[in-house]
C-alpha cells in the first residue's frame, strides 16, 4: 500500500515537445505529491507539487494533474528543452502526528528525460 | 529555497576504515532529517529517518549499527559508516524536512566509494 508506480521508465522528446510522466499510489492518506529533479550526481531539486484539494498546478512550463478518484498525478512539461534531461521522481506523503514518519516520502521508479535539440 | 549542504561531496576509503558523512540545513531548521541510499539509475531508497534529539528510526533490512546516524542539532545529522566494505560503496542523499513549507530539501549527495 505504500507503493508509488511511475511510467515511463525512460522518454525521448523532441526540443519543443510535451514531456509526460504518470505516477499511480495506493495509499488513501498520502495528501502531498511532489516532483523532484535529479541531474547526475546530484541531489533531487524540488520541481513541483501538489495537494489533494486541486486537480491542477501550473509554475511556468511544468503542470501536475492530479485525479484523486484514481488515485493517479502525472507531470507535463511544456515546451521541452535539452536542459530539461534529467531524470524525475514522483513522490507521495502523508502529514502524520507520529512525528517519526512527518514528511516521510514513498518515491517512484524514476524517469529518464532525453530532450532532442 | 532552502538549502541542504552535506559534506563531504566524494570519499574514498579502505574497507575496514569508518567514514562519517555529514548533512546541515543552511537556513532553517530541521527537526527532522532523512538519509537515502541510491544505487545507479535507481531510485532512493530510505535508509532512516533522523529526529533531533531522540534516536534515528532505520527501515528495514538497514543495520543501524553499521550506519550510525546522529541528530544532534536543529540544523546537523551525521551518518557514520562504520567498518565499511565494498558493497556499502554508494551514493548517499540527505534531506531536511521543513515544517514551514512542509517540504523535503535535498542535499547534493556524497559519493563514497571503498576500496
Amino acid at each position: 500500500q505504500q507503493q508509488v508506480k511511475q511510467s515511463p521508465q525512460s522518454l525521448i522528446v523532441q526540443k519543443g515537445g510535451i514531456s509526460i510522466i504518470n505516477c499511480a499510489y495506493e495509499n488513501t492518506a498520502f495528501d502531498y505529491f511532489p516532483w523532484y529533479q535529479q541531474f547526475p550526481g546530484k541531489g533531487p531539486a524540488l520541481l513541483i507539487a501538489i495537494r489533494p484539494d486541486v486537480s491542477e498546478k501550473k509554475e511556468g512550463r511544468f503542470t501536475i494533474s492530479f485525479n484523486k478518484s484514481a488515485k493517479q498525478f502525472s507531470l507535463h512539461i511544456m515546451d521541452s528543452q535539452p536542459g530539461d534531461s534529467a531524470t524525475y521522481f514522483c513522490a507521495a506523503s502523508r502529514g502524520s502526528v507520529i512525528r517519526a514518519s512527518y514528511g516521510k516520502l514513498t518515491f517512484g521508479q524514476g524517469t529518464i528525460l532525453t530532450v532532442h535539440p | 529555497g532552502a538549502v541542504v549542504s552535506q559534506h563531504p561531496s566524494r570519499v574514498i576509503c579502505k574497507s575496514g576504515t569508518s567514514v562519517k558523512i555529514e548533512c546541515r540545513s543552511l537556513d532553517f531548521q530541521a527537526t527532522t532529517m532523512f538519509w537515502y541510499r541510491q544505487f545507479p539509475k535507481q531510485s532512493l531508497m530510505l535508509m532512516a529517518t533522523s529526529n533531533e534529539g531522540s534516536k534515528a528510526t532505520y527501515e528495514q533490512g538497514v543495520e543501524k549499527d553499521k550506519f550510525l546516524i546522529n541528530h544532534a542539532s536543529l540544523t546537523l545529522s551525521t551518518l557514520t559508516v562504520t567498518s565499511a566494505h565494498p558493497e556499502d560503496s554508494s551514493f548517499y542523499i540527505c534531506s531536511a524536512y521543513s515544517r514551514l513549507s512542509e517540504t523535503q530539501y535535498f542535499g547534493p549527495g556524497t559519493r563514497l566509494l571503498v576500496l
